[in-house]
């Protein structure tokens, strides 16, 4: 099992430009979370999906960002117009969700995202 | 928000001894996890213990709960240069079956 895989690993980009980071998480998985870590806010949940639908994404921080899962094997989180302040590391985790409480999570190895 | 809380913020002992990290959080619980992340990693699942579980054990790892004083602890035996990482307890509160609480991790250094 490969684990969940992101990319890219880095991006560096300037103000404005539009960032598209991808996720395939572990086969069979059922459900999908974005994280995002920085040193001030440490690790905050941007959105959760379950069998693709995304079910919480209160904490997406504001329409410049936008997620979709379009099958079971692949997510996408874009941020347009990028901003520095979106720079942070972020993770994507997968896991398999029996319905009755949280489950352990499987993280990627991350992007670190900066923009300049 | 973040409401789990991880004592101390960093932690330095020689290979060898024990470390141990403690955890606070505020609200009913239906399990605690503790992951470990290494520098420029992602993190990596260590342990799940549920809220009716009071303690359990994985390899050199020991983790107790206490639902009544709101608090978890972790302790690695027999400390390795390779424990050297960041810790994190997550809780997943009561009213969700998804959300988990994220502490700011306790920093480790295992010196040689």
């Amino acid at each position: 099992d490969a684990g969940v895989i992101q990319s890219p690993r880095h991006e560096v980009t300037e103000m404005g430009q539009e960032v598209t980071l991808r996720c395939k998480p572990i086969s069979g998985h059922n459900s999908l979370f974005w994280y995002r870590q920085t040193m001030m806010r440490g690790l905050e949940l941007l959105i959760y999906f379950n069998n693709n639908v995304p079910i919480d994404d209160s904490g997406m921080p504001e329409d410049r960002f936008s997620a979709k899962m379009p099958n079971a094997s692949f997510s996408t989180l874009k941020i347009q117009p990028s901003e520095p302040r979106d720079s942070a590391v972020y993770f994507c985790a997968s896991s398999f969700f029996v319905g009755s409480s949280q489950e352990k999570l499987f993280f990627g190895s991350g992007t670190q995202l900066s923009v300049l | 928000s973040q409401q789990g809380e991880e004592d101390p913020q960093a932690l330095s002992i020689q290979e060898g001894e024990n470390a141990t990290m403690n955890c606070s959080y505020k609200t009913s619980i239906n399990n605690l996890q503790w992951y470990r992340q290494n520098s420029g990693r992602g993190l990596v699942h260590l342990i799940l213990i549920r809220s009716n579980e009071r303690e359990k054990h994985s390899g050199r790892l020991r983790v107790t709960l206490d639902t009544s004083k709101k608090s978890s602890s972790l302790l690695i035996t027999a400390s390795r240069a390779a424990d050297t990482a960041s810790y994190f307890c997550a809780t997943g509160p009561m009213d969700s079956n998804y959300q988990l609480i994220w502490g700011a991790g306790t920093k480790l250094i295992i010196k040689p």
